[in-house]
């Protein structure tokens, strides 16, 4: 099946820096990817639809220039969460839907986390 | 209130038995609706679709009550490793991917 990875699985950084995440999706190009950040026991949440060639969009209540979303190819997307804090610490998911944006598919492919720890 | 409603449980199953739970979804609009399964500190994985006829995939089965807006998972004959939290998904639009999770339902199966 399709695959989505992402990178680093894990990081842990102070307060005030900066964090950069990559979604590579391994075998088909991605058009959209999303990212999705969730808490400790709580559901996904999605905060941006990373979108190849143009700019993301984010959800409500989500700051675009704390998360910087570059998609810079169809294979790639980055979230750069700027300026970390504490409350910053969570599991970054992101997911690729394969083919077109706009098309409806039944399955999304979801890169392995990325759990970011900020001290 | 939240768009996708499920119960957090846990639900404590001993092996072997069956196991049911529903979803509730705000938006009548929505369009596509799926069980994903989340393992501890892992990303989620597709489970199945849910389909307006209902359907099945070997112990699970899946039904979908647009009228009341909720669906539901059957887990027959349990195992160990069915032990997860099954997040309930729906797609609100007719076109792209937007997929909206409930909170998950945690299940628990015990020897």
């Amino acid at each position: 099946g399709a695959v989505v990875s992402q990178h680093p699985s894990w990081v842990i950084c102070k307060s005030g820096t900066s964090v950069k995440i990559e979604c590579r999706s391994l075998d088909f190009q991605a058009t959209t990817m999303f990212w999705y950040r969730q808490f400790p026991k709580q559901s996904l949440m999605l905060m941006a639809t990373s979108n190849e060639g143009s700019k993301a969009t984010y959800e409500q209540g989500v700051e675009k220039d704390k998360f910087l979303i570059n998609h810079a190819s169809l294979t790639l997307s980055t979230l750069t969460v700027t300026s970390a804090h504490p409350e910053d610490s969570s599991f970054y998911i992101c997911s690729a839907p394969p083919g077109l944006a706009g098309e409806l598919y039944n399955e999304q492919f979801f890169g392995p986390g990325t759990r970011l720890t900020v001290l | 209130r939240k768009e996708v409603e499920q119960d957090p449980g846990p639900f404590n199953v001993p092996e072997g038995a069956t196991v049911a739970f529903n979803c509730t979804y705000s938006n009548s609009a929505s369009q596509s609706f799926f069980w994903y399964r989340q393992d501890c500190r892992k990303e989620p994985k597709l489970l199945m679709s849910v389909y307006s006829s209902g359907n099945e995939d070997g112990r699970f089965t899946a039904q979908l009550n647009r009228a009341s807006q909720y669906i539901s998972l059957l887990i027959r004959d349990s195992k160990l490793s069915d032990s997860a939290t099954y997040l309930c998904v729906v797609n609100k639009e007719a076109a792209g991917n937007k997929l909206t999770f409930g909170g998950g339902t945690r299940v628990l199966v015990k020897p």
